[in-house]
């Protein structure tokens, strides 16, 4: 059964960088699946971020892509995601994901982020 | 960039009633690679179905995706009180992997 967790600091400033990271059990991510993040603003619809796929093909939505980073550690079987220069509007609950295509297979539970001086 | 568009965004039906959640592509959907998923409070979303119509181990038959190219059609077919939940469709054929803004389905 693969299980996805999401760990992480709760609360980032203003400006300064928020990093996840997604810890896989259960499946390998070096043998496949693409894995990414989504996040979710309090209220809010889904907004999909972007997604690794064989440990190093990125994808970005072009809305965050210039603040945007998904990398992936096959040692630890977990990948990250860092977003800089964060304002109140990257405020959201940060979703972990993955499955056999750029679909939500497989999800963590979800890690609210808050951005506040 | 394909821009998914879902209608409407609140639904309110009945348990036992037929749902009928609708999701427009701003270009066609290729191949339909085009997924649903359910998203209760506090939870995070779950797949239901994928390639339009393919429904996930665990989802109920009751469930049923249709549609090609820019029109896709999520039906279920008799409400139970566990479906009450918001819905969002996926397109999953270019990158950004975009999904729509999301269906409320409420008693």
């Amino acid at each position: 059964q693969v299980q996805l967790q999401e760990s992480g600091p709760g609360l980032v400033k203003p400006s300064e960088t928020l990093s996840l990271t997604c810890a896989v059990s259960g499946y390998s991510i070096s043998s496949g699946y693409y894995w990414g993040w989504i996040r979710q603003p309090p209220g809010k619809g889904l907004e999909w971020i972007g997604c690794i796929r064989h440990g190093d093909t990125t994808y970005y939505n072009p809305s965050l892509k210039s603040r945007v980073t998904i990398s992936a550690d096959t040692s630890k079987n977990q990948f990250s995601l860092k977003v800089s220069s964060v304002t109140a509007a990257d405020t959201a609950v940060y979703f972990c994901a993955g499955g056999f295509g750029p679909t939500g297979d497989y999800w963590g539970q979800g890690a609210l982020v808050t951005v506040s001086s | 960039e394909i821009v998914l568009t879902q209608s409407p965004g609140t639904l309110s039906l009945s348990p036992g009633e037929r749902a009928t959640l609708s999701c427009g592509a701003s270009q066609s959907v290729r191949s339909n690679y085009l997924a649903w998923y359910q998203q209760k409070p506090g939870q995070a979303p779950r797949l239901l179905m994928y390639g339009a119509s393919v429904r996930t181990t665990g989802t109920p038959d009751r469930f049923s995706g249709s549609g090609s190219g820019t029109d896709f059609t999520l039906t279920i077919s008799r409400l139970e009180p566990e479906d009450f939940a918001v819905y969002y469709c996926q397109q999953y054929v270019n990158s950004p992997f975009s999904f729509g803004q999301g269906t409320r389905l409420e008693i």
